[in-house]
Order: structure tokens, then sequence, then C-alpha cells
């Protein structure tokens, strides 16, 4: 089946570690994203990529990084200059116009 | 740049009763209009979607949506909700970003509780 599967679904990391979340999808879809979502926020663009070895900042870029080697990958790391990274992320893909497809998400705590 | 304002935090609703949630957006063009459903803990799931032609939607689960370009709105209704409705929902504008993939701007979300 086709889809987007994110791992871990839970992860915990002391403060000042760098942490990566996986992101990948067999949906053949050319672009990707990744979003975070906190209480009552709904959900605010970190970063996005259309197309391999290409990327962009979204609204919330601070303290995160990203790549895509891959049409299949899309890894975002949570780096020590992220101020407050606990939050539920969440990684999406689409072709065509905006019909993005949701993965189910990674819950990220720093302790 | 465009934005996305859902009233409602918190709704509840007794199951067998309509449903409306309120979405207002705004942007400078024409709309790309989505809504969005997430169960505790889980990724979002597209209900619907509104991109030209006739402004009453429907989409899955028996919602439909309908696209009021005057009151720059996009209302979501649901004439008979079930237990398994109970959810939090985010309706989304769309703008394009140079090519056929466009950016989504999420409203903050409505919670629906629904009681026996």
């Amino acid at each position: 089946d086709g889809g987007i599967t994110q791992s871990p679904k839970y992860l915990f990391r002391k403060e000042g570690q760098n942490v990566t979340l996986s992101c990948e999808q067999n949906l053949n879809h050319d672009a990707m994203y990744w979003y975070r979502q906190d209480p009552g926020q709904g959900l605010r663009l970190i970063y996005y990529s259309q197309i391999v070895n290409d990327f962009q900042k979204g609204d919330i870029a601070e303290g995160y990084s990203v790549s895509r080697e891959k049409k299949e990958s899309f890894p975002l790391t949570v780096t020590s200059a992220q101020k407050n990274p606990t939050a539920f992320y969440l990684c999406a893909s689409s072709i065509g116009r905006g019909d993005q497809f949701f993965g189910p998400g990674t819950r990220l705590t720093v302790l | 740049a465009q934005s996305v304002t859902q009233p409602d935090i918190h709704i509840t609703v007794s199951e067998g009763a309509s449903l409306e949630l309120r979405c207002n957006y705004s942007y400078g063009a024409t709309p790309y209009l989505f809504w969005y459903v997430q169960s505790p803990g889980q990724g979002l799931q597209l209900l619907l979607k509104y991109f030209s032609g006739d402004t009453l939607v429907q989409g899955i689960k028996g919602f439909e949506a309908e696209f009021k370009r005057s009151q720059s709105s996009f209302n979501l209704r649901k004439p008979s909700v079930h237990w398994s409705d109970a959810a939090e929902y985010f309706c989304a504008v769309g703008a394009e970003r140079g090519g056929s993939n466009y950016k989504l701007t999420f409203g903050k979300g409505t919670l629906l509780t629904v009681n026996p």
C-alpha cells in the first residue's frame, strides 16, 4: 500500500542534542513538507521541498535543517538551536494542486 | 499573505444533530480551500477541497462545504453527526508556489466533541 511513514512515533531527547526525524513516502510524490503542531496552534510549516536536492524554508525554519537526496525521503533534523522543540511533527507529500497526504506523526519530547 | 480563521475552538453536539464548523480566509487571489480531520495522536486526513466550479463541494464521511466568496468563508457541514466524527478539524487555504504544488496555511483547528 502506498503511504507516508514517519519514525519513530515517540522520541525523547536530552536538551542540547540534535535529533533526526524520518519521513519516507512511496507515493511517487514530488513535493514533501514538514509541519510542527502545538496544542491550539494548528500546523506551521517548517520546510518544504518541491524536487530532489532543493528545499525552501517555511514559516518557522530556525533551529531546523532538512535534506532531500532521494525523492522518497525527507528527513528533518531538530538542532540544539531550536529553543522549544517539544511538539508533534507531521510530514506530508503532494503531487499537483495541494492534495497533501500526511504521515502519522512523531511526538518529540525534550527532557 | 494568506490566513485562515476558525472562530470556534471547541464545539459540542449531540449524536444525530447537525453540524457546521466555520472557516474564514484571507487571500488576495482565488483561494484553494481544504478541510482536514485529525484524530488524537494521528496525522491529518483530507475531507474535501475546493478549487473552482460548483461552490458546494462534497467530501468523504458525509461532509460538505460551501464556498462563499462574498463572505470569505468555507464552512463545513454535516446533517447528522456520528460519535466517530469526534476529532479536530482544520481548514486550510492553498497558495501557488510557482509550480504545481501549493503551500498550505492552516487555521488553528476546531475540536469537536460528540455527546451520546
